[in-house]
C-alpha cells in the first residue's frame, strides 16, 4: 500500500472552510483515496474516496491533483462537531480484502 | 435499527485472564475486521474475516483468536498471550467495496 503523509494537527475557525493535505506520492494506478475521521472514543466514520476525480459528498469534497500524489479534504463550512482525527487512507483491494491502514491522521481542532 | 454493537464499552480484567470481546451486526455484511488502536495511534488490523467459518490473521494477530461461525457474529478472544493487552478495540464490517462501517468500540484495561 502506498505511504500517507499528512500534517499531525491543524486548526479552523468555526464556519470556515478546512482544508485537510495529504501526500501520496507512491500510489499506484488501481490505489483509491479514502477519508475517515474520528471523533475522540468513537469509532472511524467513512467520509469519502476517490481514484481520479474529484468528489463531492454531502459531508465534503475531495480533491485529487491531475498526478494523484496528493489531495485535498474540504469541509465547506466547519462546525465545532468537525473536530476530530482525519485519516487519509490509500487501498486497493488486496489478501487482506479492504482492510484499511490507518497512520496517525490529522488532529483537527475548529474553534469558536 | 441497522448498525454494529460491541459491548461491554469498557472491560476490565487481572493480568493472565482471557477476555472475550464481543461484536454483533444486522448489516446482513460478509466481511468483518477487528483492529486495535493505542492512544495516539491509528488502528492496527488484528483479524478479519471475509465469509463464515473463515477467518485469517492480520498484522498484529499474535495474543488474538476468533471464530466467525454466524455471519452476525465475530468475536475476538484477548488470550493471556498478548502481552499488551490494554488498547481500544474496533470492529467493523464491510458494506460495499469502499466503505467500513464501524462500532463504537470497546476500551480494555488488563492490571
Amino acid at each position: 500500500d502506498a505511504k500517507t503523509t499528512q500534517p499531525t494537527s491543524m486548526d479552523c475557525a468555526e464556519g470556515r472552510a478546512a482544508n485537510l493535505p495529504c501526500n501520496h506520492s507512491t500510489i499506484s494506478g488501481n490505489e483509491y483515496v479514502y477519508w475517515y475521521r474520528q471523533i475522540h472514543s468513537q469509532g472511524p466514520q467513512y467520509i469519502i474516496h476517490g481514484l481520479k476525480n474529484n468528489e463531492t459528498n454531502e459531508m465534503a469534497s475531495l480533491i485529487i491533483t491531475e498526478d494523484r500524489k496528493s489531495s485535498t479534504l474540504i469541509l465547506p463550512h466547519a462546525t465545532l462537531r468537525d473536530t476530530a482525527v482525519y485519516y487519509c487512507i490509500v487501498r486497493s483491494y488486496s489478501n487482506s480484502g479492504y482492510a484499511l491502514n490507518f497512520g496517525k491522521g490529522t488532529s483537527l481542532l475548529v474553534t469558536p | 435499527d441497522g448498525g454494529i454493537t460491541q459491548s461491554p464499552k469498557y472491560l476490565f480484567r487481572k493480568e493472565g485472564q482471557n477476555v472475550t470481546l464481543s461484536c454483533e451486526q444486522n448489516l446482513n455484511h460478509d466481511a468483518m475486521y477487528w483492529y486495535r488502536q493505542d492512544p495516539g495511534q491509528g488502528l492496527r488490523l488484528i483479524y478479519y474475516s471475509q465469509i463464515v467459518n473463515d477467518f485469517q490473521k492480520g498484522d498484529i494477530a499474535e495474543g488474538y483468536s476468533v471464530s466467525r461461525e454466524k455471519k452476525e457474529s465475530f468475536p475476538l478472544t484477548v488470550t493471556s498471550a498478548q502481552k499488551n493487552p490494554t488498547a481500544f478495540y474496533l470492529c467493523a464490517t464491510q458494506g460495499n467495496p469502499y466503505e467500513q462501517y464501524f462500532g463504537p468500540g470497546t476500551r480494555l484495561t488488563v492490571t
